[in-house]
Formats: C-alpha cells, structure tokens, sequence
C-alpha cells in the first residue's frame, strides 16, 4: 500500500545550523511532493513543494531534494532558527485528490 | 486576505453524540478537504469536495459524512461519536483539488475531545 514515513521522529539542532529532515515514500507512482511545518496548536502551514520531473527545489532558507530512484525526499533549513522549532511533515500526492502526509518529525533548535 | 477559518475552536462530547464541524476556504478556492489528526500522527484524509461534489473519500466508516454549501464552505459531520474519534479535525482549501502543484492551505482545526 501507499506509505510516507520519515526515518527519525525528532531533530535536535543548534541555532545557526543546518537541519536536514528526511523522508522516505513507497508509492512510485507520487509526482508531486510537499512539506508542511505545524507548530503547536496550529494547522500545516505549507513550506515548499516540488514535481516528480524535478531533483532540487530551493525557497527561502529551505531547499527540497527528491531522489526517485531510492525514493526518497529530503527538506533541508539553511541556518536554524528558534522559530523552525516545530513538527515537520512530508506529503505525497499522485495527481488526484488525495494526499498522504508521514508521521511527522519534530525539530528542536536550541538556542 | 482570510485564511482558511474553522469553527469551534474546541468542542467536548460524549459518546454517542453527534457533531458538525464547519469550514470557510479562502475566498476564490473551490474545493475543500478534511482531515483527521490524532496526537502523534500526521492528518489522515477523509474526504475532498469540490464545486460541492464528493470528490474523494478516506478510509473513513459511514458515520463520517460532508457537505459543501453553493459559497465553498464546507460542513463535517460525525455521527454516532467513539472515543477514538477524539482528534484534531483539519479543513484545507485550494483551488481545484488536483494534485501537482495545487496547493492546499490549512485552517486551524477544530480540536474535538469525546468523553
């Protein structure tokens, strides 16, 4: 069956670093993929997205990797601020309209 | 510009009971979708509408139905409430609904705690 997982449920990382938050899916037939942060007591908030026909997307301060061939997806925050702390969600969807979000990893900056 | 807005905020019930959550989507989206988030997990989708047709459904039993209105807003409905049906309960709006690249903005959700 369809699957998004993530590979570490929580993230530690010092103020200033790069955090690198990754995300693993099984449906291959997913070509558009997206990250959510949702801080406590609020709802997803989008970050960035990409199409299957890309590898790299970058906003600011975020850049989202996609490698299909180990399917596998990667969110990565340029210098982290207290304000990234939050859960973390990779979605998938494959053209329609259903889309399936992961578990979750929750990012702790420290200050 | 208003986000997406959900209505209540919170909301207690018991067993048994029945309850309807509500949705406005920003204004210009026409297609609306709920999920279902229980502490711990990601949002688990229940259903997508849109231009007030059932697009999609979950793996969701009967007692969970939708509706969305002639203006866009959108309803949900529970019926027969468990208490595993305690979760926070998502709304999100965009434009078509199709995958690729439409995206889909969250309310805030309505939190629903059965007792």
């Amino acid at each position: 069956g369809e699957s998004v997982g993530l590979h570490l449920p929580t993230l530690s990382v010092q103020e200033g670093d790069n955090s690198i938050i990754n995300c693993a899916y099984s449906n291959s037939a997913s070509d558009y993929f997206i990250w959510y942060k949702q801080e406590s007591g609020k709802g997803p908030q989008f970050i960035i997205d990409i199409r299957s026909n890309m590898d790299k997307r970058q906003g600011q301060r975020v850049t989202v990797l996609l490698n299909k061939t180990v399917k596998h997806l990667s969110l990565q925050i340029a210098a982290t601020q207290p304000g990234d702390s939050a859960v973390y969600f990779c979605a998938e969807n494959t053209g329609g309209f259903k889309t399936i979000f992961g578990a979750g990893t929750r990012l702790f900056v420290k200050a | 510009d208003a986000g997406v807005t959900q209505s209540p905020t919170h909301l207690i019930k018991t067993r048994g009971q029945h309850v309807t959550l509500r949705c406005s989507p920003i204004s210009g989206h026409k297609s609306v979708s709920w999920y279902q988030q229980v502490l711990g997990q990601g949002p688990q989708f229940i259903f997508q509408y849109y231009e007030k047709e059932e697009r999609g459904r979950g793996n969701f039993p009967d007692r969970f139905s939708a509706r969305q209105f002639p203006n866009y807003s959108s309803e949900l409905n529970v019926n027969a409430l468990l208490l595993g049906d305690s979760a926070l309960y998502l709304c999100a709006s965009s434009f078509h609904g199709q995958g690729g690249g439409d995206t889909q903005y969250f309310g805030p959700g309505t939190r629903l705690t059965v007792l």
